[in-house]
């Protein structure tokens, strides 16, 4: 089976922008989950789809929002981009639900 | 509240010499707990889980209710064991992740 995708890899933005980042998961898996991974924080949970729902949702603002499709790939937005945004930002699907993750390679985003 | 602890942000040790990565977590439920590995270049995967009490690559934590502790244990470390781990909890249906260990086996 072909792992967890993402698109773009790479990604410079300016201040104020907004940027849609791309998450295909593993053949069969329902669930995506997002996170952003800084030098600083670690890893943090953003939020969690399953059948185009969201079903949980971590602490960031709501200019962090997504969606996912019927086919269950998933996309995440950020709008107004601040410099703090800048990050790696890493997709990870599952069969369902609280089961185990498997994680793309992550978008590294860049806000200048 | 921080659900996850790693108290050390950089671990070196020597090519078979014993290591530990410690893990703390504050959780009043059952708890569910992971250890994550990204070596370089690569993605992150799952090196274990605390209810299947299996070895992976040298490689065993034992959950510690007592001490709230999930540390990272092998005896003998080796070299492609360099790598950054990051210890998880899962709380309901959400995972927390720590901060990380970043772990360098000197040859």
């Amino acid at each position: 089976k072909a792992g967890v995708t993402q698109t773009p890899r790479y990604l410079i933005k300016t201040r104020g922008q907004q940027v849609t980042l791309s998450c295909s998961p593993i053949s069969g898996h329902r669930s995506v989950s997002w996170y952003q991974q800084t030098p600083g924080q670690g890893l943090q949970f953003l939020f969690e789809y399953f059948s185009e729902t969201q079903r949980n949702k971590g602490n960031f603002p709501g200019r962090f929002s997504g969606r996912q499709f019927s086919n269950s790939r998933s996309e995440m937005n950020v709008s107004t981009l601040e410099l703090g945004d800048s990050a790696l930002y890493l997709c990870a699907s599952s069969l369902g639900i609280g089961e185990t993750q498997y994680f793309g390679p992550g978008t590294r985003l860049l806000v200048l | 509240a921080q659900r996850v602890t790693q108290p050390e942000k950089l671990l070196s040790v020597f090519k078979g010499a014993p290591v530990e990565l410690k893990c703390n977590y504050s959780y009043s439920g059952s708890p569910e707990l992971f250890w994550y590995v990204q070596y370089s270049r690569q993605r992150l995967q799952l090196l274990l889980r605390h209810i299947s009490r299996e070895s992976i690559k040298g490689f065993t934590a034992d959950l510690n209710k007592g001490e709230t502790s999930f540390h990272l244990k092998k005896p003998f470390a080796q070299e492609e064991d360099s790598a950054m781990y990051y210890c998880a909890l899962r709380r309901g249906n959400q995972f927390y992740f720590g901060t990380g260990t970043s772990l360098t086996v000197i040859p």
